[in-house]
């Protein structure tokens, strides 16, 4: 069954670093979407992307975040200058159309900030 | 306001036996699908039924059906039969399909199965 994989499984990363999490969508599907958890919270929606350009992003995406479709198949979430309450668990999804059921969520990257 | 809402953080059920895992939503938006996650210790989220708006059945995969009351903006979540692998926490979410296509996540309810 195709799958969403997202590498590093866990980032450990030193305040202020720089760090890029990657994410490689199903191959057929055209939107892809950032999510995080905070340890012990629920799950928040961070970006949406389609068509090479961000669709929607919530309040929790500033500007030291930016999102990338580097080379057709990677999506990647950078953030600029980390800091400690950017710790949290990190899930890419994708989906075949917006209004489609088949969201699917790829394993997740810990990001731990220190 | 709370778009989903998920008032049990914690259940307990004893193996072989059936729960329900409540979940309520807002929205007006007439177009909107509804969805159950569950994310077993290692973190992954793992997709495991959906209901859309429209649809006149309620769903079901396998030990898994949801228990859709449109008229109460509640989507229940019933695991029949269930196994010590079901201990998991489980996320009820919704997608208003116009001008969105984020998923809304409730705060999640952790179900624990017992010998």
């Amino acid at each position: 069954e195709p799958e969403v994989t997202q590498t590093p499984s866990h980032q450990v990363t030193q305040m202020g670093q720089e760090v890029i999490l990657r994410c490689v969508p199903i191959s057929n599907h055209l939107y892809f979407y950032w999510y995080r958890q905070i340890l012990g919270q629920k799950v928040e929606f961070l970006v949406s992307f389609y068509n090479n350009e961000i669709s929607e992003k919530s309040e929790i995406f500033d500007d030291q975040f930016s999102v990338e479709r580097p080379d057709g198949s990677n999506f990647t979430l950078k953030i600029r200058s980390t800091k400690l309450e950017d710790s949290a668990m990190y899930f890419c999804a994708s989906s075949e159309r917006q209004d489609s059921y088949g969201y699917t969520f790829g394993s997740g990257t810990r990001l731990t900030v220190v | 306001a709370q778009k989903i809402t998920q008032t049990q953080p914690g259940m307990f059920v004893q193996e072989k036996e059936a729960v329900t895992l409540d979940c309520t939503y807002d929205t007006s938006d007439p177009s909107y699908g509804l969805f159950w996650y569950k994310q077993p210790s290692s973190g992954e989220m793992i997709f495991l039924i959906y209901q859309g708006s429209y649809d006149q059945q309620n769903a079901t995969e396998g030990r898994y059906s949801l228990n859709f009351q449109k008229a109460r903006k509640s989507a229940n979540l019933v695991i029949s039969a269930s196994q010590l692998g079901d201990s998991a926490m489980y996320f009820c979410a919704m997608r208003e399909v116009y001008n969105t296509d984020k998923l809304i996540f409730g705060t999640g309810t952790r179900l624990q199965v017992f010998p």
